[in-house]
C-alpha cells in the first residue's frame, strides 16, 4: 500500500487564499478526492476527479494535481471553512484506498 | 435524497465479534460500490474495506484483513461489516460511504461507534 502525506495544520486569514497539499506516489496514477470534516460531523466530499465539485459546494473550492502532489485551494476563505480536510485516493495497486493524515485549517 | 444509516456499534471485549449494518436509501443500491471507513477518537480517517456492486470483489486494509468481512444484501439495500478478533485499536466511529464518480465517496452516513474494551 502507499501513503498520502498532508501538513497537520494550516492557517489562513479571512478572505485570503489557502492551498492544502497531499503527496503520494499513487497520485501520479490516480486523482485525489478531498473531504471536509467539521467537529462532530461526518466527512463531506468537496472535490473529486480532475477538479469537480459536488452540488452545493461553493466555487471557492478547487482542486489541482501535479506529479505526486494533489492540492485543494480555497480562494477567499470563510469562517465556515474552518475544518479538518482529508485527501483520499487509491494506492499504487489500484485496489485499496488510503486517506491522508488530515490538515486542520484555521481561519484567522 | 441519499441516506446511509449505520447501526450495530456497541462496547465489546477484546477478542470478541460484532456485525455492523448500513441501511441505504434514496439511490439504486446495487449500482454502486460501497465502503467502510473508520475514525478512532481524535484521529484521522482510515479506509477499512470496499465491496463491488454485486459483492463479487472485496478489498481490505492490511490492518483488518483476515479479521473483518464486508458483505451486502442488495435485496435489502444493506451493507454489512462482520468484525472478528476485535482489538482495542479497532475502537472507532465506523462510517459507511457510497462510491461515486471518479471513485470518490460522495455520500456518508453519520457513523456507529465501536468500543473494544475490557
Amino acid at each position: 500500500s502507499s501513503e498520502l502525506t498532508q501538513d497537520p495544520a494550516v492557517s489562513v486569514a479571512l478572505g485570503q487564499t489557502v492551498r492544502i497539499t497531499c503527496q503520494g506516489d499513487s497520485l501520479r496514477s490516480y486523482y485525489a478526492s478531498w473531504y471536509q470534516q467539521k467537529p462532530g460531523q461526518a466527512p463531506v466530499l468537496v472535490i473529486y476527479g480532475k477538479n469537480n465539485r459536488p452540488s452545493g459546494i461553493p466555487d471557492r473550492f478547487s482542486g489541482s494535481s501535479s506529479g505526486n502532489t494533489a492540492s485543494l485551494t480555497i480562494t477567499g476563505a470563510q469562517a465556515e471553512d474552518e475544518a479538518d480536510y482529508y485527501c483520499n485516493s487509491r494506492d499504487s495497486s489500484g485496489n485499496l484506498w488510503v486517506f491522508g493524515g488530515g490538515t486542520k485549517l484555521t481561519v484567522l | 435524497e441519499v441516506q446511509l444509516v449505520e447501526s450495530g456499534g456497541v462496547v465489546v471485549q477484546p477478542g470478541g465479534s460484532l456485525r455492523l449494518s448500513c441501511a441505504a436509501s434514496g439511490f439504486t443500491f446495487d449500482d454502486y460500490t460501497m465502503h467502510w471507513v473508520r475514525q478512532a477518537p481524535g484521529k484521522g480517517l482510515e479506509w477499512v474495506s470496499l465491496i463491488s456492486w454485486d459483492g463479487g470483489s472485496t478489498y481490505y486494509a492490511d490492518s483488518v484483513k483476515g479479521r473483518f468481512t464486508i458483505s451486502r444484501d442488495n435485496s435489502k439495500n444493506s451493507l454489512y461489516l462482520q468484525m472478528n478478533s476485535l482489538r482495542t485499536e479497532d475502537t472507532a466511529l465506523y462510517y459507511c460511504a457510497k462510491d461515486g464518480v471518479d471513485t470518490a465517496m460522495d455520500n456518508w452516513g453519520q457513523g456507529t461507534l465501536v468500543t473494544v474494551s475490557s
